[in-house]
């Protein structure tokens, strides 16, 4: 079965820094997705980027981007120049890329960013 | 601008009571999902769905039953709710074909609890 594991629960960085935020997977899919969202304080949940597992390039999204290991079923999101709405809840997810179409997320990683 | 709304936003019920929640779509997507959201553990999915009459079970489901009437609608039931249900409950939809975007779009949520 398709687990997604975030170790970290929360993660205290000073603006304008770089924060990793890491995340596991297991799956026996060949083929898959992975995903990371943001939560905000309001409770609204936003997707900000993702990876295919066949592409082998990091995907980057304006100052979000993704360390992909795949040997090692890791995708770290990584934040460059914090800023204070940064502060949120990331989670990661993945969706199996053949029957189902389900889609599961980790626990999710708080992230404080101060001035 | 894809959009996911729920009701009602907020629910408050009794032990042993029916209850229903709605999810609309107007995003023309074919996966629409329902997830509940506790502290420490993350979003976890409850049901999913691929298309009107279609229902897939998640992960917890047990106490919860769904039905996708429409394309665009999805609704989740608590026929005799238990206060193990008081949670924050989500609902998403996705594009699933060939060449379209996988990522989710959420609702803004439902709070639900049961006394």
């Amino acid at each position: 079965a398709q687990k997604v594991t975030q170790t970290q629960t929360s993660i205290s960085v000073v603006e304008k820094t770089t924060v990793t935020m890491d995340c596991v997977y297991e799956t026996r899919d060949s083929s898959y997705f992975l995903f990371w969202y943001k939560q905000t304080a309001s409770g609204e949940i936003v997707f900000l980027i993702r990876q295919d597992s066949y592409k082998k390039e990091n995907a980057t999204v304006g100052h979000y981007s993704l360390n992909f290991q795949k040997p090692k079923s890791s995708i770290g999101l990584i934040i460059t120049a914090t800023q204070i709405e940064d502060s949120a809840v990331y989670f990661c997810a993945m969706r199996e890329g053949t029957g189902g179409y389900k889609v599961v997320f980790g626990s999710g990683t708080r992230l404080l960013v101060s001035p | 601008e894809a959009a996911v709304t729920q009701s009602p936003r907020n629910k408050v019920t009794v032990t042993g009571g029916n209850v229903t929640l709605s999810c609309r779509q107007t995003n023309s997507h074919n996966y629409m999902y329902w997830y509940r959201q506790d502290t420490g553990h993350g979003l976890r999915l409850i049901h999913y769905s691929y298309g009107a009459g279609n229902l897939q079970i998640g992960d917890v489901p047990d106490g919860y039953k769904a039905t996708r009437t429409t394309q665009e609608d999805f609704f989740l039931l608590l026929e005799l709710a238990s206060p193990s249900q008081t949670s924050l409950y989500f609902c998403a939809s996705s594009d699933a074909w060939t060449g379209g975007s996988y990522e989710q779009y959420f609702g803004p949520g439902t709070r639900l609890t049961v006394l």
